[in-house]
């Protein structure tokens, strides 16, 4: 069966410090890959999408970026924090033929506090 | 942009009860998806529904039922006999066809009270 492994599951940084969240999955070969980012009180956020290794499609500007470096491995960094990146980062992945409609599955989620 | 609204931040209901969570979409698309999600305590959201936007038809699925209305952009989301672990945040969502965007609306707190 597959399963997918986020981590870490909580995180405290301080503002302009770097971040590196990590996700991957088993199970599955080729996968469709998500990160979303969820603040309080709002709904879900798509930042980026992968189809592929290397493929990264970004949603929305931001100070954050996305990396696949193995075909079930998915990256979300940046390289200097700001007090808005704090909020509920949730990584996802769909199968390949799926990743148009949606069907997704979700890891645990990290919850990121910049101060 | 091609909202979901979600307009209940909130319920409580006793355990037992029956429990209605109302969606409304807006779309410009022919052919889109409605999704549920529930994120319980945990934080992992677990896929509960899907349904295209050709198929009216109204879902059962034990205690959970929907009821999809293309006639007013509705995909809500009723709970039977709620329990104690039904407790959570429900997710209504759409994407269009072609789009990996899932469209989330802000969710609706579930407390299903002992």
């Amino acid at each position: 069966s597959q399963t997918i492994h986020q981590w870490p599951a909580t995180l405290v940084q301080p503002v302009g410090s770097p971040l590196s969240l990590e996700c991957t999955v088993e199970g599955t070969s080729n996968p469709n890959l998500y990160w979303y980012r969820q603040a309080a009180g709002r709904g879900l956020q798509l930042l980026f999408y992968s189809v592929g290794i290397g493929q990264i499609s970004s949603e929305v500007p931001q100070n954050l970026s996305a990396s696949r470096p193995q075909d079930r491995q998915f990256i979300l960094s940046s390289k200097k924090l700001l007090l808005s990146d704090s909020g509920f980062y949730l990584c996802a992945w769909s199968a390949h033929a799926d990743g148009q409609d949606g069907k997704l599955f979700f890891g645990s989620g990290t919850q990121l506090s910049v101060l | 942009a091609q909202k979901v609204t979600q307009a209940q931040t909130e319920i409580s209901v006793v355990e037992k009860e029956d429990v209605t969570l109302d969606c409304v979409y807006e779309t410009r698309d022919t052919t889109y998806y409605l999704f549920w999600y529930k994120q319980p305590p945990s934080g992992e959201l677990v896929f509960l529904i899907r349904r295209n936007s050709f198929d009216e038809q109204n879902e059962i699925s034990g205690r959970y039922s929907w009821n999809f209305q293309k006639s007013t952009s509705s995909f809500n989301f009723t709970i039977t006999a709620s329990q104690v672990v039904d407790s959570a945040v429900y997710f209504c969502a759409r994407s269009g066809a072609g789009s990996y965007q899932l469209t989330f609306g802000k969710g609706t707190k579930l407390s299903v009270i002992p």
